[in-house]
């Protein structure tokens, strides 16, 4: 069973408008992190944002949110007031306590900004 | 501060040939990783390491070694490269491995077995 899943293979967004990428998880585990990374063409693995099973609030780093639903198992990235440079590759991922040191992601979405 | 920084940025290797991936981080980090990206996939891990002289197995370790002399640096071989082992590798490298730890990645370096 995938522990990550990410249902988008593809979004759109209008220049300067918000947007929702999806995330659900899947873990036994009460102790677990979540997080977030973007991916531009050059390649480069961008760490946005962390959420930790035990907080109590929405994790935020600027524009982007977690939209952290720990009862459904899911951690989606809100993006507000999208930027065409937001245009890229968005990974979800999770780190469980008993799963060691592994970082699990998910397949990833793809973010097209439009002008 | 540089973060982690990966060498080489490209290669192109012929079935059997071997070389050697170099990661190096200034974060004083004492967790670092090796991932492998293929398209239309997330990341998996091969090899990590959670101090000086200590290695581990990850996801996908075979086909693979690692080494670990000094704690900045994260070396990935591979001995008898396979066409299967064309991806993207990524190191990265975090300060201590728990659940709520984030990891911080290397620029990645694209491989290409023939």
């Amino acid at each position: 069973a995938q522990k990550i899943t990410q249902t988008q293979p593809g979004m759109f967004v209008q220049e300067k408008e918000a947007v929702t990428l999806d995330c659900t998880y899947d873990t036994s585990d009460p102790s677990y992190g979540l997080f977030w990374y973007k991916q531009p063409s050059s390649g480069e693995m961008i760490f946005l944002i962390y959420q930790g099973s035990y907080d109590q609030q929405n994790a935020t780093e600027g524009r982007y949110s977690l939209n952290f639903q720990k009862a459904r198992k899911s951690a989606n990235l809100v993006i507000s007031a999208s930027q065409l440079g937001d245009s890229a590759m968005y990974f979800c991922a999770m780190r469980e306590r008993t799963g060691g040191f592994k970082t699990i992601f998910g397949a990833g979405t793809r973010l097209f900004v439009k002008a | 501060n540089a973060g982690v920084t990966q060498t080489p940025k490209f290669r192109v290797l012929k079935t059997g040939q071997s070389m050697t991936l170099l990661c190096a981080q200034d974060m004083n980090h004492e967790y670092m990783y090796w991932y492998r990206q293929d398209p239309g996939m997330g990341l998996r891990l091969i090899h990590y390491s959670v101090g000086e002289g200590t290695t581990a197995k990850g996801e996908v370790p075979d086909g693979y070694n690692v080494s670990r002399l000094k704690k900045q640096n994260f070396l990935l071989g591979l001995e008898s490269a396979a066409p299967s082992q064309t991806s993207v590798y990524f190191c990265a490298s975090s300060v201590a491995g728990g659940g709520t730890d984030t990891q911080y990645f290397g620029p990645g370096t694209r491989l290409t077995v023939l």
